[in-house]
């Protein structure tokens, strides 16, 4: 089976614009889940998604939005960027949620915010 | 605040010599996942172990959970230069649909030739 794969790779945006990334999940998984990492604070979660419906969400401001469609793959929105939103963002796939199911990450979108 | 912190932060060591990272975490869990990210890239699973269990083997890892002392270790046995990487444990809450995994800062291993 393919991976889970993200999109765009890199990207560079500056401070009050706003981005989409998109996340396919391995073909059968149903949960997607997205994470910020930084080196200062390290993984954070951001949201799971499953079926379509937001299942949890981490604390993160109303800036960082998301959504998935039918076919499971998602997206995942920053609006207004700050320089701190730079950042590798991972999403990962489950087949499952609940009770903690292994994650299955993608490479990774790499954000820079000037 | 993070759920699971790994100690050390850094662990440099020869090729061949053992490798263990520990995990300390707060609250109940449903299980404790390790993950190993090289620079920059995504995680990768290594081995899950659920509350009831003790103990777990994975070819060279081995892997401790400790829910008295809410505690893990992950024991990579004969290190290789390709271990060198970023290691990560995961915490799984207990409850149904208010999962989320949350990880650690992580430990870096650097394994030397």
């Amino acid at each position: 089976k393919a991976g889970v794969t993200q999109t765009p790779r890199y990207l560079i945006k500056t401070r009050g614009q706003q981005v989409t990334l998109s996340c396919s999940p391995i073909s059968g998984h149903r949960s997607v889940s997205w994470y910020q990492q930084t080196p200062g604070q390290g993984l954070q979660f951001l949201f799971e998604y499953f079926s379509e419906t937001q299942r949890n969400k981490g604390n993160f401001p109303g800036r960082f939005s998301g959504r998935q469609f039918s076919n499971s793959r998602s997206e995942m929105n920053v609006s207004t960027l700050e320089l701190g939103d730079s950042a590798l963002y991972l999403c990962a796939s489950s087949l499952l949620t609940g009770g903690g199911e292994t994650q299955y990450f993608g490479p990774g979108t790499r954000l820079l915010v000037l | 605040s993070q759920q699971g912190e790994e100690d050390p932060q850094a662990l440099s060591i020869q090729e061949g010599e053992n490798a263990t990272m520990n995990c300390s975490y707060k609250t109940s869990i449903n299980n404790l996942q390790w993950y190993r990210q090289n620079s920059g890239r995504g995680l990768v699973h290594l081995i899950l172990i659920r509350s009831n269990e003790r103990e777990k083997h994975s070819g060279r890892l081995r892997v401790t959970l400790d829910t008295s002392k809410k505690s893990s270790s992950l024991l990579i046995t004969a290190s290789r230069a390709a271990d060198t990487a970023s290691y990560f444990c995961a915490t799984a809450y207990s409850g149904g649909s208010n999962y989320k995994l949350t990880f650690g800062k992580g430990t870096l291993l650097t394994v030397n030739p």
